[in-house]
């Protein structure tokens, strides 16, 4: 079955700091990988997205470029913020859409002035 | 503000009890999809409506059933409570025309059994 793996967190940075947070993930064919955004007493917030191979999806200063031949999609931004403070999910979907999504665990980000 | 919203925002119940659960979709929206997701955990993917019928399951038993209506609120109904049905209950609305899809999530109801 699907599955997605998440670097274990929390991470806790320094303003401008480079952040990455590892994603890989396991599926047949070819899913489409997502990154959600959950901040405190809010819902999940679509961040960016790649439906195939090599495509790389940007937001807000965050990338992610999604790798076929490592199957990972990892998730960077060169100088995190303050505002940045949240839970970070990586996901797939079987279509191109986000519907059904297979979640990773989330990661805990914490940014510090 | 996505425009998706749930009730109760909280709710406490006891092993056994039913509940059901609540989401208003955002307008114009014509699928909804429930998560679950258990404290410290990712959200799992319980079921999906489409115009009114269940067009996707993920693996949780039949105790978990929902309904959508004809306009697009829908409902999450939990049968014989467990204690591992503590979760945050999601429910995320979108408007399903070919592959351009944005899903939209609510902020959840958390529910505890006891």
């Amino acid at each position: 079955g699907n599955s997605v793996t998440q670097m274990e967190g929390p991470v806790t940075l320094s303003e401008e700091a480079f952040l990455t947070i590892n994603c890989t993930y396991t599926a047949t064919g070819y899913p489409s990988l997502f990154w959600y955004v959950q901040y405190p007493g809010e819902g999940l917030q679509l961040l960016l997205k790649a439906t195939k191979a090599d495509d790389k999806g940007s937001n807000k200063g965050f990338e992610a470029t999604y790798r076929k031949e490592t199957t990972s999609f990892h998730l960077e931004k060169g100088s995190v913020q303050v505002s940045d403070s949240a839970v970070y999910f990586c996901a797939l979907s079987k279509t191109t859409s986000a519907r059904q999504l297979t979640f990773g665990s989330g990661t805990q980000l914490t940014v510090l002035p | 503000e996505t425009g998706v919203t749930q009730s109760p925002t909280h709710l406490i119940k006891t092993r056994g009890q039913q509940v059901t659960l609540r989401c208003s979709s955002q307008s114009g929206h014509n699928t909804v999809s429930w998560y679950q997701q258990a404290l410290g955990q990712g959200p799992q993917f319980i079921f999906q409506y489409y115009r009114e019928e269940e067009n996707g399951r993920g693996n949780f038993p039949p105790r978990f059933s929902g309904l959508q209506f004809p306009n697009y609120s829908s409902e999450l109904n939990v049968n014989a409570l467990e204690l591992d049905d503590s979760a945050l209950y999601l429910c995320a609305s979108s408007f399903t025309s070919g592959a351009k899809e944005t899903q939209y999530f609510g902020p959840g109801t958390r529910l505890l059994v006891l």
